[in-house]
């Protein structure tokens, strides 16, 4: 049973650029969370989704980022026109329905330069 | 705000110690949870202690919840130069499901 699977692993992107983040829960796994680290820091949270629906986007900024899971394929983390202070390391993580648990890939660090 | 807290900052030990990490909260609480990063990694969901629990043992860990106080501690005993890592305790507040996580311990252990 595969985990969490997050790709890339690693993107460098210039200022101004767009970058896409893909998450695949794990098999049966409806929940997904997106969480920010920055160097030297804990996990911040960012948004909550599920299928097709957006629960709590309440750690989202309100510009140049946006979340989607589609019914079909990944959760894509969207962040456009990035600037230097996005530079962090993106994690996605996901939960069975009912469970609190939440388990977590191995995630994506963007470097933008 | 930050939900959790952890002490120490950082911890150095030796192989065989025991090493105690301590994490604060400020409001009520489902669960608390405590995760591992390895540098560089992603998390592993070490144990979960609900509200209603004081204590829980895994293996070579012991997680305990006071909830007067808003704190937990997790312990690992007879630690191992593989225990080197760095521990959050996370929490979800009531009717959401978000976790908040705690700044870290990073603890080395030297064999």
């Amino acid at each position: 049973n595969a985990g969490v699977m997050q790709n890339p692993r690693h993107l460098v992107r210039r200022r101004g650029q767009e970058a896409r983040l893909r998450c695949s829960p794990m098999k049966g796994h409806s929940h997904v969370y997106w969480y920010r680290q920055l160097p030297e820091e804990g996990l911040k949270f960012m948004v909550y989704l599920q299928k097709e629906n957006i629960i709590d986007e309440s750690g989202m900024p309100k510009e140049r980022f946006s979340a989607e899971f589609p019914k079909e394929g990944p959760s894509i983390l969207r962040i456009q026109q990035v600037v230097r202070g996005d530079s962090a390391a993106y994690f996605c993580a996901s939960s069975p329905r009912g469970r609190r648990e939440q388990y977590f890939g191995p995630g994506t660090r963007l470097t933008v330069t | 705000s930050q939900q959790g807290e952890e002490d120490p900052q950082a911890l150095s030990i030796q192989e065989g110690e025991n090493a105690t990490m301590n994490c604060s909260y400020k409001t009520s609480i489902n669960n608390l949870q405590w995760y591992r990063q390895n540098s560089g990694r992603g998390l592993v969901h070490l144990i979960l202690i609900r509200s209603n629990e004081r204590e829980k043992h895994s293996g070579r860990l012991r997680v305990t919840l006071d909830t007067s106080k808003k704190s937990s501690s997790l312990l690992i005993t007879a630690s191992r130069a593989a225990d080197t890592a760095s521990y959050f305790c996370a929490t979800d507040a009531r009717n959401t499901d978000k976790l908040i996580f705690g700044t870290g311990t990073r603890l080395q252990v030297f064999p």
